[in-house]
């Protein structure tokens, strides 16, 4: 069946180092993945996304990764600041599925100062 | 530009009252969902909207569970004889049809 998780519960990260978050998915019909920001009482805060058709897209200071052949995707956040510090979560559309995502437990990212 | 935004941010209520929970969509955006986060865990998906209509409800948990969108735009998640177990953040987000979707600040319901 369908279904996002996630490799690593918690990742600490120096500041200034490079942060790598793991995802994998379990559904090769999906044809869009996104990853989302979520700080301690707020919503999920969209960061990138991407498409099946695609291998990485990059934003600022991030890029994410997709592996189609083992169904993994990750993302890259370049030059970790405190201000990432958060629990980050991936999320799936499946092809042709009504719109709704289908979203990991999260990894929460702690920058060490 | 405005975001989604949710409203009330906090509901406390009794176990077996009823609640209504609000939610602004971003301007122009057509299509609207609902997602209920529990303590640790990712959003799960609970109705989805496109325009008026419900387009898929299959996450919702039971017909405790209701939810109405009269003119396209604001939406109502509304929960009958409330139980303990219905204690998450309720989480809204909104898209302009296309695949990204923005998500406001969440209803914290808490049913004691």
């Amino acid at each position: 069946g369908e279904s996002v998780g996630l490799h690593l519960p918690t990742l600490s990260v120096q500041e200034g180092d490079n942060s790598i978050i793991n995802c994998a998915y379990s559904n090769s019909a999906s044809d869009y993945f996104i990853w989302y920001k979520q700080e301690s009482g707020k919503g999920p805060q969209f960061i990138i996304d991407i498409r099946s058709n695609m291998d990485k897209r990059q934003g600022q200071r991030v890029t994410v990764l997709l592996n189609k052949t083992v169904k993994h995707l990750s993302l890259q956040i370049a030059a970790t600041q405190p201000g990432d510090s958060a629990v980050y979560f991936c999320a799936e559309k499946g092809r042709g599925s009504q719109g709704n995502l289908i979203f990991g437990k999260g990894t929460k990212l702690s920058v060490k100062p | 530009g405005a975001g989604v935004s949710q409203t009330p941010s906090n509901k406390v209520t009794e176990k077996g009252k009823y609640v209504e929970l609000r939610c602004d969509p971003i301007s122009g955006h057509t299509a609207l969902y609902w997602y209920r986060q529990s303590l640790g865990q990712g959003p799960e998906f609970l109705i989805y909207f496109q325009g008026t209509g419900a387009a898929d409800d299959s996450g919702l948990p039971n017909d405790r569970f209701f939810a109405v969108r009269p003119e396209g735009s604001v939406s109502t998640l509304k929960i009958q004889r409330t139980e303990r177990g219905d204690s998450a953040v309720y989480l809204c987000a909104s898209s302009r049809g296309g695949d990204t979707q923005y998500f406001g600040p969440g209803t914290r319901l808490t049913v004691l």
